[in-house]
């Protein structure tokens, strides 16, 4: 079945780094993938998508390209912040299971100042 | 605030016990998800309804089980519950049923804890 596997963390960063968080999936067809965050105490939040092969998805500075031809749909920000400590999590979804969203097991963020 | 609420915030029972979990859908949202995240497992999508029907269904137990009313509301229902059953369970919304890039909205989740 589709699977999303991403970098183990907790990743540690001090302010202004530059970050990655590796994802990599396998699927059939033509998944969508995405990244949520999750905020400690709160829900998952849409970090940002992307709906085609190619496609860099950007969102508070983040960013991310889906690129099929490695099945890999990486997250990357220039200058982090203390206020993006938080569990990230790749995921992806295919049109024709519903829409649900298969995860990866999150990457837990910790950038201090 | 995504729009989506799930009561109640916290939840504490016994084993063998019987809860039942809501989720209200943002405005006009048709589709609703559930997810169980848990430390082992990590999250993983339950079930799927859509404008009242099931849609989809994931790794969910049979003990466990849920619906989607008229008025698009939610719940899920777990029963004979196990220790392992302890986890966060989320709701998330969409405003349709079957698209792979359509986002979804999750609710801020209800911790369940059996003792």
């Amino acid at each position: 079945g589709d699977s999303v596997t991403q970098m183990e963390g907790p990743v540690t960063l001090s302010e202004e780094a530059f970050l990655t968080i590796n994802c990599t999936y396998t699927a059939t067809g033509y998944p969508s993938p995405f990244w949520y965050v999750q905020y400690p105490g709160e829900g998952l939040q849409l970090l940002l998508k992307a709906t085609k092969a190619d496609d860099k998805g950007s969102n508070k500075g983040f960013e991310a390209t889906y690129r099929k031809e490695t099945t890999s749909f990486h997250l990357e920000k220039g200058s982090v912040q203390v206020s993006d400590s938080a569990v990230y999590f790749c995921a992806l979804s295919r049109n024709n299971q519903g829409g649900k969203l298969i995860f990866g097991q999150g990457t837990e963020l910790s950038v201090k100042p | 605030d995504s729009g989506v609420t799930q009561t109640p915030k916290h939840l504490i029972t016994a084993t063998g016990q019987r809860v039942t979990l809501r989720c209200s859908p943002r405005s006009g949202d048709l589709s609703v998800y559930w997810y169980q995240q848990s430390l082992d497992q990590g999250l993983q999508f339950l079930i799927q309804y859509y404008n009242g029907e099931e849609r989809a269904k994931g790794n969910i137990l049979e003990r466990f089980s849920a619906q989607q009313f008229p008025d698009l509301h939610s719940e899920l229902n777990l029963s004979s519950l196990e220790l392992g059953d302890s986890a966060l369970y989320f709701c998330a919304s969409s405003p349709r049923g079957g698209q792979g890039n359509n986002e979804q909205f999750f609710g801020p989740g209800t911790r369940l804890t059996v003792l």
